[in-house]
């Protein structure tokens, strides 16, 4: 049964502190995103990337943010500094075309507390 | 700037009932619109939409899009308990080789027994 998994699942840091987040998308698909879910901002997209390349980051802040996909089968969020605000459940997810077809499927999220 | 409204926000129904969650949608370059089901963990996909009037069936749920009004539906006709969820609606825009999701606030959905 292929599924995205997303490492760690939960993450409690102190404010100042880089973390670090890491998605294995479904093996052979071409596209990645990422994505940050708040109670107050709902699902917002941060990034995506098709065939490993970043196609759009301009959902995410550009002075503490960064994303990569090094190889195909890992791509890498990192929040440096992170702040409180920061605070959100971070998913990831992969699929086969550049937008979401029917075959995008998301990770079980990583649940990040910066305080 | 891009947007994309759900209505109701939050909506409790006995089983057996039929529900209609709505979504309109303010995006620039509009090429899609997505529905998501979300329990307690990540959004699972349900129906993808890119022509009007063209009605996407899925057991009990189903999907149409208006492209004139700006508008979709999603319909659950005979709810169970397992419905409940918070269900998103998203529009998908694209230009310039890029692509962007906006996503709604959700509509959160109670069945209860």
């Amino acid at each position: 049964d292929a599924r995205v998994t997303q490492t760690p699942r939960h993450k409690v840091t102190e404010m100042g502190q880089e973390v670090t987040m890491r998605c294995q998308p479904i093996l052979g698909h071409n596209t990645v995103f990422w994505y940050r879910q708040t109670m107050m901002q709902g699902l917002e997209l941060l990034a995506y990337f098709r065939n490993r390349a970043p196609l759009d980051d301009s959902g995410m802040p550009k002075d503490r943010f960064s994303a990569e996909m090094p190889d195909a089968t890992l791509a890498t969020l990192k929040i440096q500094p992170s702040e409180p605000r920061d605070s959100a459940v971070y998913f990831c997810a992969s699929g086969l075309f550049a937008y979401p077809q029917e075959t995008q499927y998301f990770g079980p999220g990583t649940r990040l507390l910066v305080l | 700037e891009d947007k994309v409204v759900q209505s109701p926000l939050s909506l409790v129904v006995h089983e057996g009932d039929t529900v209609t969650l709505n979504c309109s949608y303010e995006v620039t370059n509009f090429r899609s619109l997505l529905w998501y089901k979300q329990e307690k963990k990540a959004p699972t996909f349900l129906f993808m939409l890119t022509s009007s009037g063209i009605e996407k069936k899925s057991g009990r749920l189903s999907s149409i899009l208006d492209k004139k009004e700006l508008f979709s539906i999603l319909n659950i006709t005979a709810t169970q308990t397992g419905d409940s969820a918070i269900y998103l609606c998203a529009g998908g825009t694209s230009g310039a080789g890029s692509y962007q999701l906006t996503f709604g606030k959700g509509t959160k959905l109670s069945v209860i027994p």
